[in-house]
């Protein structure tokens, strides 16, 4: 199995483009959610959804917006990039019980210049 | 927003040496308490997940314990080992999303 796959990983944006981060689990997991992580930060839950049509704001939403069309798929989009949306992001998913471990990707690594 | 605290930020130790970091947490409204393990240029995988209070769980050298009724957890790592180096990070479950805290830094001297 694959597990959880984020695509690009890498990527360098100007001020103002959008852009969108690919997640994808093929473990039929319900929720997923998508954190980041900046220095001396913990990370930080951006969106989330506990299943396919359902979507929720986490603690750092603005600038971005998510979808849930499907139970494998959860893409992130950056509407209008900003500097301050430079970052490392990580998309997680979970089975249904929330006691459940989170099974991470390997994150998209986001530069806004 | 809650606050999960972990202490402390960094830590250095000599391979061999055992070692336990804090995770400190809301008392109430507790659903969780997750234990993840983050080495640089991974991304974190699981470690423990805990819901009682009084609970150890243990995996090789590591073990940890859960206080739900005070707000804590400690994370025990014996005779550490070079590949033990990571990030240890704690995350709350209550009656929200999960909230991490932001990591201890463990760095095994061989």
């Amino acid at each position: 199995n694959a597990g959880v796959t984020q695509t690009p990983k890498f990527q360098v944006l100007k001020t103002g483009q959008s852009m969108t981060l690919q997640c994808a689990q093929d473990m039929n997991h319900e929720y997923m959610s998508w954190y980041r992580q900046d220095p001396g930060m913990g990370l930080r839950l951006i969106h989330y959804s506990v299943g396919a049509g359902i979507t929720d704001q986490g603690e750092v939403p603005n600038g971005y917006n998510v979808s849930r069309s499907t139970t494998e798929d959860f893409p992130l989009r950056l509407l209008s990039a900003a500097p301050s949306q430079t970052s490392v992001y990580f998309c997680a998913s979970r089975a249904g019980q929330a006691i459940q471990p989170q099974h991470f990707g390997d994150g998209t690594r986001l530069s806004i210049l | 927003i809650l606050n999960v605290e972990q202490s402390p930020q960094s830590l250095h130790v000599q391979e061999g040496d055992s070692t336990n970091f804090t995770c400190s947490f809301p008392s109430s409204n507790f659903y969780a308490l997750h234990w993840y393990r983050w080495e640089t240029a991974k991304s974190p995988e699981a470690l423990f997940v805990m819901t009682l209070n009084g609970d150890e769980k243990k995996k090789g050298r590591i073990s940890a314990t859960l206080n739900t009724k005070e707000g804590y957890s400690y994370l025990y790592i014996k005779g550490s080992q070079p590949e033990d180096s990571a990030t240890y990070l704690c995350a709350f479950r209550g009656n929200t999303p999960l909230v991490f805290g932001k990591g201890t830094r463990l760095s095994v001297i061989a």
